[in-house]
């Protein structure tokens, strides 16, 4: 049984410019939740969407934004990269809301 | 304030020496209490779900248990490779939205 996919694995980005990041979460999985982690502040939730709904938002800019497809797959954006948005980028799925979530091995991105 | 907080930061064992993990909780509503292990440059591999006060659940060499106010880790017998992050999360109700909110974890370092 596939795990959750994260794409790609590493990324190097310049100040200003924007990103995607791709999750392919487990088949039959409906809730996808993605998180920001960085040493100092640990992990700290962004969005969750359900049926692609977001259905649940953190306490991040307008900067980071999100969607989610038919076939459940999710993608999250950063606009406008700043230095402290180098982060490990995690997105965990669940094949309902309040379930035992399942991560994938994360973005990490570096913002030069 | 909506608090998680985990201790110790850090815990050194030698194997075989048994020891808890704390995760302590300030929030009202809650949903559930999620144990993760996360080894450097992977993402959070679930371990347990606790929903109750008074509910305990085991895997081999760990065992969660879950009060009102706080979970516990117990670590039996542990061996190097238990080596890793524990982190807990606590998912529950605010303002009419699910949150699930992170410890900033324990790094536990067993060595032979």
């Amino acid at each position: 049984k596939a795990g959750v996919t994260q794409t790609p694995r590493y990324l190097i980005k310049t100040r200003g410019q924007q990103v995607t990041l791709s999750c392919s979460p487990i088949s039959g999985h409906r809730s996808v939740s993605w998180y920001q982690q960085t040493p100092g502040q640990g992990l700290q939730f962004l969005f969750e969407y359900f049926s692609e709904t977001q259905r649940n938002k953190g306490n991040f800019p307008g900067r980071f934004s999100g969607r989610q497809f038919s076939n459940s797959r999710s993608e999250m954006n950063v606009s406008t990269l700043e230095l402290g948005d180098s982060a490990l980028y995690l997105c965990a799925s669940s094949v309902d809301r309040g379930r035992g979530y399942t991560f994938g091995s994360g973005t990490r991105l570096t913002v030069v | 304030e909506d608090q998680v907080t985990q201790s110790p930061e850090a815990l050194r064992l030698q194997e075989g020496e048994s020891s808890s993990l704390n995760c302590s909780y300030t929030v009202s509503g809650l949903r559930g209490l999620f144990w993760y292990r996360q080894d450097p440059g992977k993402g959070p591999e679930f371990l347990f779900t606790l929903y109750s006060a008074g509910e305990e659940k085991e895997k081999e060499r760990l065992k969660a248990t879950l009060t009102k106010k706080e979970s516990f880790l117990h670590i039996t017998a542990p061996k190097p490779e238990d080596s890793a992050t524990y982190l807990c999360a606590v998912q529950f109700m605010n303002t009419g939205f699910q949150k699930l909110v992170f410890g900033t974890g324990t790094r536990l370092l067993v060595s032979p």
